[in-house]
């Protein structure tokens, strides 16, 4: 199975300051195809999680585009470019190369 | 609207079975795969299977492999997981999901789940 890392676990921002969470995998996520199969998901306190990043650094739709993702084989990076309110919450990163789909442990945002 | 919704969790004692359902409106069902994804207390995500959007292939994770069993009615637009020989480490919300594009799988990888329910919280406890 791929084991997903990320670091930190824990993040304290300041609004309209940039944020970044970083992303490991134990197997390149890259396909003979040439895309990568890494997704990010931001889970809000009491609801479900919600999709951000697919193949590595796709905005999925509505998501604003303060936040971009970017990496390639092993090594992957969420970015906040100014954090808001509404960004508070638990980010996982998921690679849906192969089953099991496996995420990361999670990193908590929220305001210093 | 497109949506997904839960429903059958509850309280249930360890070894005992339920069946989790996951009905689907707004979008054409059948065109895409679908995943349970559960959440312990306190936890993070955790992938517990995907069916593909033909039924022709399932796939789980170990933890619940010979005990949970995913399927779909493409006719009733309704996911399901039935859940037997339940354990205390079986107790988390679960969510149905479907995958980004349609037919994802059926070339070995996935996309991501950009639609996802409510949850449906299930506790094994005695």
């Amino acid at each position: 199975d791929i084991v997903m890392t990320q670091s930190p676990l824990s993040l304290p921002v300041t609004p309209g300051e940039p944020a970044s969470i970083s992303c490991r995998s134990s197997q390149s996520l890259l396909h003979s195809n040439g895309y990568t199969y890494l997704a990010w998901y931001l889970q809000r306190p009491g609801q479900s999680p919600q999709l951000l990043i697919y193949l590595a650094s796709n905005r999925a739709s509505g998501v604003p585009d303060r936040f971009s993702g970017s990496g390639s084989g092993t090594d992957f990076t969420l970015k906040i470019n100014r954090v808001e309110a509404e960004d508070v919450g638990l980010y996982f990163c998921m690679q849906a190369l192969q089953t099991p789909l496996t995420f990361g442990p999670g990193t908590k945002v929220d305001f210093k | 609207q497109v949506q997904l919704v839960e429903s059958g969790g509850g309280v249930v004692q360890p070894g005992r079975s339920l069946r989790l359902s996951c009905a689907a409106s707004g979008f054409t069902f059948s065109s895409y795969g679908m995943h349970w994804v559960r959440q312990a207390p306190g936890k993070g995500l955790e992938w517990v299977a995907v069916i593909w959007y033909d039924v022709s292939n399932k796939y789980y994770a170990d933890s619940v492999k010979g005990r949970f069993t995913i399927s779909r009615d493409n006719s009733k637009k309704t996911l399901y997981l039935q859940m037997n020989s339940l354990r205390a480490e079986d107790t988390a919300v679960y969510y149905c999901a479907r995958d980004l594009l349609p037919s994802a799988g059926t070339r070995g990888y996935y996309y991501g789940m950009d639609l996802w329910g409510q949850g449906t919280a299930v506790t094994v406890s005695s």
